[in-house]
């Protein structure tokens, strides 16, 4: 089955205390992007990536890391999370149809 | 910087009424306008538009883009409960071979039985 993966599903956790959200598609999809979703503020790009080791800031990258080392994963790090990275995350490919297939959400809350 | 702003914030009708979604942007480089609606999960993708004036249509949805006005529609006729969720619109902006995608806030559109 097509689809986008993304683990942990929830996540609490401390300020200040590294984590990572892990992603993958089994679509062969060469675009993958991160989003962060709160209220009143709809989807939020965080960083994307257009294929492996080429990755770019989106709209919000403060305080996030990604690396694309393989066609498949796209992690979303967060060195030092501090309480207003409390969000909904989610990880989305697409391939040249440009059409986006969503994972299923992180819910991270921050400390 | 890109922007996309949509209306209404917030919609309630009842079942059989018919609503219309706006969607108004402003983008460096327009590639395509996107609409997805979100239950309680995921985004799923519902059309995307590239072209001014041609309807995209898929059942009681459908969708057109102005490209001169920069702005979009989504019309859903005969509302029914599951077409409860919330709407979001996003344009791509051309950047090399894929675009970046820049989401409105969304409508949250409730339908009562």
């Amino acid at each position: 089955e097509a689809q986008v993966t993304q683990n942990p599903r929830y996540l609490i956790t401390v300020t200040g205390k590294k984590l990572t959200v892990t992603c993958s598609q089994n679509m062969n999809h060469e675009y993958m992007s991160w989003y962060r979703q709160d209220p009143g503020l709809g989807l939020r790009q965080i960083y994307y990536s257009m294929n492996v080791e080429v990755t770019d800031k989106g709209d919000v990258p403060e305080g996030y890391k990604v690396s694309r080392k393989e066609k498949r994963n796209f992690p979303l790090i967060l060195e030092s999370p501090s309480p207003n990275q409390t969000s909904l995350y989610f990880c989305a490919s697409s391939g040249r149809d440009n059409e986006q297939f969503f994972g299923p959400g992180t819910r991270l809350t921050v400390l | 910087e890109d922007k996309v702003v949509q209306s209404p914030l917030s919609l309630v009708v009842h079942e059989g009424d018919t609503v219309t979604l706006n969607c108004s942007y402003e983008v460096t480089n327009f590639r395509s306008l996107l609409w997805y609606k979100q239950e309680k999960k995921a985004p799923t993708f519902l059309f995307m538009l590239t072209s001014s004036g041609i309807e995209k249509k898929s059942g009681r949805l459908s969708s057109i883009l102005d490209k001169k006005e920069l702005f979009s529609i989504l019309n859903i006729t005969a509302t029914q409960t599951g077409d409860s969720a919330i709407y979001l619109c996003a344009v791509e902006a051309a950047v090399t071979s894929y675009g970046k995608l820049t989401f409105g806030q969304g409508t949250i559109l409730t339908v009562h039985p």
